[in-house]
């Protein structure tokens, strides 16, 4: 079976960091390309940012570039997100996915609020 | 980036059908996608590439493309069915160099 858990959110304080995981199991994790998808409370789903399987290509949303960034450990099964110079309109629901012709697998999301 | 636009509400009676449409010019050489996402809980993806289904989801749940439009149908609803439904384009199926995401519409089944 096919397992996402993501974990590492929190609250910050603006300006600060935070780094998110993704532990996965029940697949080739090398195999596949990895996205990590947002939520606000009440809002709708926001891309921020996705890795190939290889991890040589990178793409982020332009609301997260030179803040964010993501990175894979195939040894590990694991993906994730540091997160720099954090901002209120960052507060939300971090969740990681597997890429497979639309994103076939989700974790269960970590939360991120970002305030003084 | 492109935008991808939902109507924010679509109601319908247990039995009906609902449709859901999401329009965007990136629809137009880029694949659509559809997930259901209920309270509290992380999305489901029922629709890939305009009109596949994933093993697991109903029958009932179908899709379709015409020109900058998806549309997500889902005939004889049931109740278990109400829920938040996001579209999804992908600039191609491996790669998400350029997500985009639908705002959602919320599906009541009176």
């Amino acid at each position: 079976e096919v397992q996402l858990v993501e974990s590492g959110g929190g609250l910050v304080k603006p300006g600060g960091s935070l780094r998110l995981s993704c532990a996965t199991s029940g697949f080739t994790f090398s195999s596949f390309g990895m996205i990590w998808v947002r939520q606000a409370p009440g809002k709708g789903l926001e891309w921020v940012s996705s890795i190939s399987s290889s991890g040589s290509y990178i793409y982020y949303a332009d609301s997260v570039k030179g803040r964010f960034t993501i990175s894979r450990d195939s040894a590990k099964n694991s993906l994730s997100l540091q997160m720099n110079s954090l901002r209120a309109d960052d507060s939300a629901t971090y969740y990681c996915a597997r890429i497979v012709d639309g994103l076939d697998s989700w974790g269960q999301g970590t939360l991120v609020t970002v305030s003084s | 980036s492109s935008e991808l636009t939902q109507p924010p509400s679509v109601s319908v009676s247990p039995g009906q059908t609902a449709r859901i449409t999401c329009s965007g010019d990136a629809l137009a050489n880029q694949y659509g996608y559809w997930y259901q996402q209920k309270p509290g809980q992380a999305p489901v993806l029922v629709i890939y590439r305009y009109s596949e289904r994933p093993s697991g989801i109903p029958e009932r749940f179908s899709g379709s493309s015409s020109g900058t439009t998806v549309t997500l149908t889902i005939s004889g609803v049931q109740a278990e069915d109400e829920a938040d439904y996001f579209c999804q384009s992908a600039d191609s199926p491996g790669t998400y160099r350029d997500v985009v995401f639908g705002g959602g519409t919320k599906l009541t089944v009176l």
